[in-house]
């Protein structure tokens, strides 16, 4: 059973563009999340998607935002990015959203920011 | 005071050595506690989950919590160098997001 997919893994940018990452979970599974790791704060909470809607958020300023497709695929979107997103971004899939139900996270992609 | 406080490290054991690893926390609300582990230029994998206080094992590893003392630990049993990697705790109320300690950083020599 393949894992949770994120595309690209590296991706190079300068201050003021956006990016767009994405994301494919396991198969079956409905509820994705996204997190950013740095190595000074660690893993934070970006937001969660099930059923196409956004089910809960971290605190992350707008420029920051998520969708989740149809199919469960999610994407995430950074506008203006700043020198301080350069980060590894993951995702991570679970059954359907709930405490009980365990997440299975990506490799991440890696963003840099020039 | 953050919510989870967990020691970065790093700790270097040698091969075969018991490896203790702990985080405590702050939110008595919290009630799923997970353990992951992350080698480098991967993404966390699910090690341990369990729900409230008790003990689980799972071939070399032991999982514990202690709710009164808002204490969780994991253990490794007859450590080897594949165990070199970081150690992340996480921890969950019912209805909210993961919440990460910043990971602790292992390393087991041969």
């Amino acid at each position: 059973k393949a894992g949770v997919t994120q595309t690209p893994r590296y991706l190079i940018k300068t201050r003021g563009q956006q990016v767009t990452l994405s994301c494919s979970p396991i198969s079956g599974h409905r509820s994705v999340s996204w997190y950013q790791q740095t190595p000074g704060q660690g893993l934070q909470f970006l937001f969660e998607y099930f059923s196409e809607t956004q089910r809960n958020k971290g605190n992350f300023p707008g420029r920051f935002s998520g969708r989740q497709f149809s199919n469960s695929r999610s994407e995430m979107n950074v506008s203006t990015l700043e020198l301080g997103d350069s980060a590894l971004y993951l995702c991570a899939s679970s059954l359907v959203p709930g405490s009980n139900q365990p997440q299975h996270f990506g490799d991440g992609t890696r963003l840099s920011i020039l | 005071q953050k919510e989870v406080e967990q020691d970065p490290g790093p700790l270097s054991v040698p091969e075969g050595a018991i490896v203790s690893l702990n985080c405590t926390y702050s939110n008595s609300a919290f009630q799923y506690f997970m353990w992951y582990r992350q080698y480098s230029r991967k993404g966390p994998e699910l090690l341990m989950y369990t729900y409230s206080s008790g003990n689980k094992e799972d071939g070399r590893f032991t999982a514990q919590v202690d709710k009164s003392s808002k204490y969780i630990s994991l253990f490794i049993r007859d450590s080897q160098p594949s165990d070199s990697a970081t150690y992340l705790c996480a921890m969950q109320q019912a209805g909210t997001a993961l919440i990460f300690g910043k990971g602790t950083t292992l390393s087991v020599s041969s």
